[in-house]
């Protein structure tokens, strides 16, 4: 089975702190993503990436960054937390044209 | 743009009965795909259905059915024979024709399982 690994499950930061999320998958997937979900509002695309090194943003990039310099690893940074940037953040990841697989996701909170 | 809508914050259904979940779509793409999802209360998103748009026939999972309603642009999903563990948020997505494969979804609906 294909697995999405995020490293953490709950976070707890600082406003201002570059925070770094961490996503893996096993699978050879070339398409990661990243979301985040708010009551009411559903997920949301921060930033995605088809291939290494490439990066296309989402509809909310907005304070947020990305990096894929592995195929295996899509690493979403904030590179200075807000408040509002506490969220449910979930990484999922597919072959092309083919079937998602998401990690079970990090709950940053930003105090 | 795409979009997806689901009109129904929060739904109860009794125990063995059936319960639809409404979603509603747009798109200028012909070729698209429709997934519905599930998110226990631990977070994980499991995956329910596939339709695609050129499919001629509502897909089917075990308990799960895709209504699907092109012209209407409605990819409604029916849970036959609810079980409490059904309880979950439930959401609707699409993926476009574009190459970038990004799912866009909706605010979800929360289903209640009453026993």
């Amino acid at each position: 089975d294909v697995k999405v690994t995020q490293s953490s499950r709950y976070l707890v930061k600082r406003t201002g702190e570059k925070v770094f999320l961490e996503c893996v998958q096993d699978m050879d997937h070339e398409n990661m993503f990243w979301y985040r979900q708010d009551p009411g509002l559903g997920l949301r695309l921060i930033y995605f990436s088809y291939d290494v090194k490439m990066k296309e943003k989402g509809d909310i990039p907005e304070g947020y960054s990305v990096s894929r310099e592995k195929k295996e690893r899509f690493s979403l940074i904030l590179e200075s937390a807000s408040t509002n940037q506490t969220s449910m953040y979930l990484c999922a990841s597919s072959l092309q044209d083919g079937g998602y697989t998401f990690g079970s996701g990090t709950r940053l909170t930003v105090v | 743009a795409q979009k997806i809508t689901q009109t129904q914050p929060g739904m109860f259904v009794q125990e063995k009965e059936a319960v639809t979940l409404d979603c509603t779509y747009d798109t200028s793409d012909p070729s698209y795909g429709l997934f519905w999802y599930k998110q226990p209360s631990s977070g994980e998103m499991i995956f329910l259905i596939y339709q695609g748009s050129y499919d001629q026939q509502n897909a089917t999972e075990g308990r799960y059915s895709l209504n699907f309603q092109k012209a209407r642009k409605s990819a409604n999903l029916v849970i036959s024979a609810s079980q409490l563990g059904d309880s979950a948020m439930y959401f609707c997505a699409m993926r476009g024709a574009d190459s970038s494969y990004k799912l866009i979804f909706g605010s979800g609906t929360r289903l209640l399982v009453r026993p």
